[in-house]
C-alpha cells in the first residue's frame, strides 16, 4: 500500500539532546513537508522541499533542520537550540502538477523531559 | 500573508443531524484552493473536502459539503445526517494556487466536533 511512515510514533528526549524524526514515502511525490501542531493551534509549516538536495525554510523554522538526500526520505531533527519542542510532528507530501494536495502521515509526538 | 480563522472552539451535533463549521480566511491572491481536514483522536490527517477558488459551484463529497462565499471570504462545512465517526478536530486550510512548486498551507485553529447519541 501506498503512504507515508513517520517513525517513531512516541519520542522521548533529554533537554540538550538533538533528535532525528523520520519520514518516508512511497507514493513517488517530489514534494514533502514538515508541519508541527500544538494544543489549540493549528498546523504550522517548518520546512518543505519540492525536490531532492533542495528545502525551504516554513513559517517556524528556527531550531530545525532537515535533509532530502533521497525523494522517498526527509527527515527532521529537531536541534538543542529549539526552546519548546515538546508537539506532535506530522509530515506530508504532494505531487505534481498542481502539488495542492497533500496527504500526511500519522505522526510523531515528541516529548522533552 | 493568509490567513485562516475558525471562530469556533468546539462544537456538538446529535447522531443524524446536521451540522455546520465556519471558516474565514485573508488573502489578497484571487485563485487559491480551500480545504477541510479532519483530525480524528487517531491524529491521522484526513482530506475531508477540496475547493477551487475559481469554481463557483460550491464542492460536495457524500454526507458533506461546503458553502464557499468568494466575496464574503467564508468556507464553512456543512455535515449532513452526522455520525459517531465524524467526531474530530476539523481544520480549514488555504494554498495559493497550483504555481508547479510545492504549496504551502496556512491551517486554522481548528474545530472539536463531538457527534452524540
Amino acid at each position: 500500500d501506498g503512504g507515508i511512515t513517520q517513525s517513531p510514533k512516541y519520542l522521548f528526549r533529554k533537554e540538550g539532546q538533538n533528535v532525528t524524526l523520520s519520514c518516508e514515502q512511497n507514493l513517488n511525490h517530489d514534494a514533502m513537508y514538515w508541519y508541527r501542531q500544538d494544543p489549540g493551534q493549528g498546523l504550522r509549516l517548518i520546512y518543505y522541499s519540492q525536490i531532492v538536495n533542495d528545502f525551504q525554510k516554513g513559517d517556524i523554522a528556527e531550531g530545525y533542520s532537515v535533509s532530502r538526500e533521497k525523494k522517498e526520505s526527509f527527515p527532521l531533527t529537531v536541534t538543542s537550540a529549539q526552546k519548546n519542542p515538546t508537539a506532535f510532528y506530522l509530515c506530508a507530501s504532494s505531487s505534481g502538477p498542481s502539488y495542492n494536495e497533500q496527504f500526511f502521515g500519522p505522526g510523531t509526538r515528541l516529548t522533552v523531559l | 500573508a493568509q490567513t485562516v480563522t475558525q471562530s469556533q472552539p468546539e462544537m456538538s451535533v446529535q447522531e443524524a443531524e446536521t451540522v455546520t463549521l465556519s471558516c474565514t480566511y485573508d488573502t489578497s491572491e484571487n485563485n487559491y484552493y480551500l480545504f477541510w481536514y479532519k483530525q480524528p483522536p487517531s491524529r491521522q490527517m484526513i482530506l475531508v473536502i477540496r475547493q477551487e477558488a475559481y469554481k463557483q459551484q460550491n464542492a460536495t463529497e457524500n454526507r458533506f459539503s461546503v458553502n464557499f462565499q468568494k466575496a464574503a471570504k467564508s468556507f464553512s462545512l456543512k455535515i449532513s445526517d452526522s455520525q459517531l465517526g465524524d467526531t474530530a478536530m476539523y481544520f480549514c486550510a488555504f494554498t495559493p494556487s497550483d504555481t508547479g512548486t510545492a504549496s504551502k498551507l496556512t491551517f486554522g485553529t481548528g474545530t472539536r466536533l463531538q457527534v452524540t447519541l
